[in-house]
């Protein structure tokens, strides 16, 4: 099966532009996440997607920060104004269930903020 | 809160040496656990997992074994070699208190294994 494709893989932008990141997960996984890692930190949760529906936000570091999934298909996650601390690597992860299934990321987005 | 925490790197190893890297946790309620693995350059790879006590999750020569009453899942490979080298995480999934339940990773340990 086909893994999970996240574009564009490198991504660098002024300060106060916009970016839009997006992301394709496994045909038929319900589950959608979103994860960043800044550089040198953990690797952090922002928000996870059941379908179209948005499950739990309570990563979403600000409202600058806006992620949607069309018809519970693929997602999109947009930074508008981008900010030089939002820099990091975007992972998205799908999974068919909630607990015991580990989730497949795909290979990130490095976003860098000038 | 859930959290994950893991020995600090980065570990240098010469080739074949013994391998372990140390992961503790804590969470709500009976968590699934997991290691991740990075090689340069590359995603996020699930290497094994284990969803309840006593499991011992394998995979291409490491293991890592749930231990609820040391709250550990510690991984190990008998030998190593130069190909895995990669900055290795630890994670759990447990229920966030957000309405979902969420996979918590460790800060991870960058490997270095040198011929």
């Amino acid at each position: 099966e086909a893994g999970v494709t996240q574009f564009p893989s490198h991504s660098v932008i002024e300060k106060g532009q916009t970016v839009t990141l997006r992301c394709d997960p496994i045909s038929g996984h319900d589950n959608l996440y979103w994860y960043r890692r800044v550089m040198g930190k953990e690797i952090k949760f922002l928000l996870h997607f059941v379908k179209e529906s948005k499950q739990d936000e309570s990563g979403m570091p600000n409202n600058r920060f806006l992620a949607e999934r069309t018809g519970g298909t693929y997602s999109t996650l947009k930074v508008q104004p981008a900010e030089l601390e939002d820099s990091g690597v975007y992972f998205c992860a799908s999974s068919p269930g909630l607990l015991n299934y580990g989730y497949t990321f795909g290979s990130g987005t490095r976003l860098t903020v000038v | 809160g859930n959290s994950v925490t893991q020995m600090e790197g980065p570990v240098t190893l010469s080739e074949e040496a013994f391998l372990t890297i140390n992961c503790t946790y804590t969470a709500t309620g009976y968590p699934s656990l997991f290691w991740y693995v990075q090689y340069p350059g590359e995603g996020l790879q699930l290497l094994l997992k284990a969803t309840k006590a006593d499991d011992k999750g394998s995979n291409k020569g490491f293991e890592a074994t749930y231990r609820k009453e040391t709250t550990s899942f510690h991984l190990e490979k008998g030998s190593v070699q130069v190909s895995d080298s990669a900055v290795y995480f630890c994670a759990l999934i447990a229920y966030s208190g957000a309405g979902s339940y969420q996979l918590t990773f460790g800060k991870g340990t960058k490997l270095s294994v040198i011929p």
